[in-house]
């Protein structure tokens, strides 16, 4: 059974830190997908992640994967108030099936 | 932009009733998902559906069917409301010749009493 695993599940931290999210996952792919998802709003695309070794980039947002140890990094630097929300990733298995995570409640405090 | 809509945001239902959840999008995608959000658990995958009159079971497929008569279309169906299926409710659809990346409607939050 594919098991999709975030870590932390939430996280508090000051604005201008930098922390990174996990996010493991249990079989072969290498497509790795994250979302952010604001309150009470549906979920948006951050990152598409077709390969191993793959980096993408956007703002104080990084992503990367790591397909051999089946892990995938969210890194955020010199957090803002606005990067508030929910964070998703989600495994892509086979044939588009695509598995997520619990998500990362991330709250970060002006 | 593509747009996907769900016809419904929010539905309130009596156990029993039987419920239905529609889902459109305009991008000519092949692929299309439901799932079913709830706090503390993620998103779970509930059916999705390659091509028109395909469908595939995902994670949670007990008490829920689908339908995909057109290929914009994509509907979720309750049979027979239960209280275990208040949730949120959301559609996604992705091109099959591109990178999978989901594309989500608004969702439709459903409560059953």
């Amino acid at each position: 059974e594919l098991k999709v695993e975030q870590n932390p599940l939430f996280l508090s931290m000051q604005e201008g830190k930098n922390y990174t999210i996990y996010c493991n996952y249990s079989t072969t792919s290498d497509r790795l997908y994250w979302y952010r998802q604001d309150p009470g709003k549906s979920l948006e695309s951050l990152f598409v992640l077709l390969s191993n070794g793959a980096v993408k980039q956007e703002g104080r947002l990084m992503a990367s994967l790591d397909t051999k140890a089946r892990l995938s990094t969210l890194h955020i630097t010199a957090a803002v108030h606005d990067l508030s929300a929910t964070y998703f990733c989600a495994v892509d298995i086979w044939d588009d099936k695509i598995i997520f995570g619990k998500g990362t409640r991330l709250h970060i405090l002006p | 932009d593509v747009k996907v809509t769900q016809s419904s945001r929010y539905l309130v239902k009596r156990t029993g009733e039987k419920v239905f959840l529609e889902c459109v999008q305009d991008m000519d995608h092949e692929n299309m998902f439901w799932y079913r959000q709830d706090p503390g658990l993620g998103l779970r995958l509930i059916y999705f559906s390659y091509d028109v009159k395909m469908k595939e079971k995902g994670d949670i497929p007990e008490g829920y069917s689908v339908s995909r008569e057109k290929k914009e279309r994509f509907s979720l169906i309750l049979e027979s409301a239960s209280t275990n299926q208040t949730s949120m409710y959301l559609c996604a659809s992705s091109w099959d010749r591109g990178t999978g990346e989901l594309f989500f409607g608004e969702g439709s939050r459903l409560t059953v009493l």
